[in-house]
This record gives C-alpha cells, sequence and structure tokens, in this order.
C-alpha cells in the first residue's frame, strides 16, 4: 500500500512561471491538506480539499494560489506568477474518509526555488 | 490560535540519554498529535493523544498530556543517533492539526 505521493520531489521557477504541485493520497483516502514550511519554521495549513470539493482554504494567499481535487487523479496545487517568497517545502498530508481527522499521513514533499 | 508551540527549540545529547520536548498550547483540544521529520524528508506521525487520555506508550516513546496546563511532553527514552531530527506538536480541535515551530533534536553517538 504506497503511501501518500508527491512529484515532482524539487522544481525549480523562474519569477513569473507557473508552479503545479500534485500529490497522490494514500488508497481509499478522500482527504488532502496542503502544507507550506518555510526554513526553520512550523508547517503552516493552506487547504483542505475532498473529492471536487474545496473544505477549507482559510490558509491559501488571496492571490496566485490556487488548488484542485478532482474526481479522478492526483490533487494539484498550482502557483502562478511565482515570486522568490514562494521558496518553501510543499507537503501534502492525506487521511480517509472518517469525516473527521484524526491522523494525517505526509508525503515527502515538494522542494520549489524560486530563482 | 490553537497553535502548539514547542520546547526547547533545539536539544543536544548524547546517545542513550533521555530526551524530553514539550509543547504548550491555548485553547482547547481533542487531542494532540507528536510528528518526526527528518532533515529534508516529509513528516512522519509518531502517536496522538486525545484530549480524555493522560499518558500513552509506543515503543521507546512517552506522551504526557495535561489539559489543566494546556500541555504536553514528549519523552524519548535510550535516545539513539537515528533519533537526530525535528519534532512537531500539532493540536487538533476541528480537523486541521496546528503545527508549532518544532524541537530539532540532535543525538550525538
Amino acid at each position: 500500500n504506497a503511501g501518500v505521493m508527491q512529484n515532482p520531489r524539487h522544481l525549480v521557477r523562474r519569477r513569473g512561471q507557473e508552479a503545479r504541485l500534485r500529490c497522490s493520497p494514500m488508497k481509499g483516502h478522500s482527504h488532502v491538506y496542503w502544507y507550506r514550511q518555510l526554513p526553520e519554521e512550523g508547517l503552516k495549513f493552506m487547504v483542505y480539499l475532498q473529492k471536487e470539493n474545496i473544505i477549507d482554504e482559510s490558509g491559501m494567499p488571496k492571490e496566485r494560489f490556487s488548488a484542485e481535487f478532482p474526481k479522478e487523479g492526483p490533487s494539484i496545487l498550482r502557483i502562478q506568477q511565482v515570486v522568490r517568497g514562494d521558496s518553501a517545502a510543499y507537503f501534502c498530508a492525506s487521511s480517509p474518509p472518517s469525516g473527521r481527522t484524526d491522523t494525517q499521513y505526509f508525503g515527502p514533499g515538494t522542494r520549489l526555488t524560486v530563482l | 490560535s490553537q497553535q502548539g508551540e514547542e520546547d526547547p527549540q533545539a536539544l543536544s545529547i548524547q546517545e542513550g540519554e533521555n530526551a524530553t520536548m514539550n509543547c504548550s498550547y491555548k485553547t482547547s483540544i481533542n487531542n494532540l498529535q507528536w510528528y518526526r521529520q527528518n532533515s529534508g524528508r516529509g513528516l512522519v506521525h509518531l502517536i496522538l493523544i486525545r484530549s480524555n487520555e493522560r499518558e500513552k506508550h509506543s515503543g521507546r516513546l512517552r506522551v504526557t498530556l495535561d489539559t489543566s496546563k494546556k500541555s504536553s511532553s514528549l519523552l524519548i527514552t535510550a535516545s539513539r543517533a537515528a533519533d537526530t531530527a525535528s519534532y512537531f506538536c500539532a493540536t487538533g480541535g476541528s480537523y486541521i492539526p496546528t503545527f508549532g515551530r518544532g524541537t530539532s533534536l540532535i543525538v550525538h553517538p
């Protein structure tokens, strides 16, 4: 049973380009969470999604960031017109469809570097 | 904010010693979780303790929770070099755990 998978593991973009980060949850999990981690910092919640629904996006920047979790395929975190401040590790986590999350299982993360 | 804050920020010990990390939070919680993060890796879930529990064990890990003081501690006994990592507590109120900045543990062989 594969764990949470994220790709790419490392992504380098120039300022103004778009970054697309993918997350495939664990088998049987229908809840996905995205977090951002800056160096020497804890994880900051960004968005919580279920299939085809955004449940909570209170941690998402108002501009340039969007997330989706389609019926088929991985969850995508999209960052448009990236800036240097977007450089960080982005982690995805998933949990089973229990309706109330206790434990989240984390992927290895995508490290985004904006030049 | 329900954010957990770990203390100390950094801890350096010798192999075989015990390591204790603390976490404090501000509002009522349903549960508290501890995670480990090795350098450059994702988080690994270690243990969850619910608000009606006071102590929980898992191998060399012992977690306590004092809801009256809004604090938790993680004890790693007989530490090993492989325990070197950052440790985060995450407090759960609704469904989104809120992470602190972590304790960086270095275990010297």
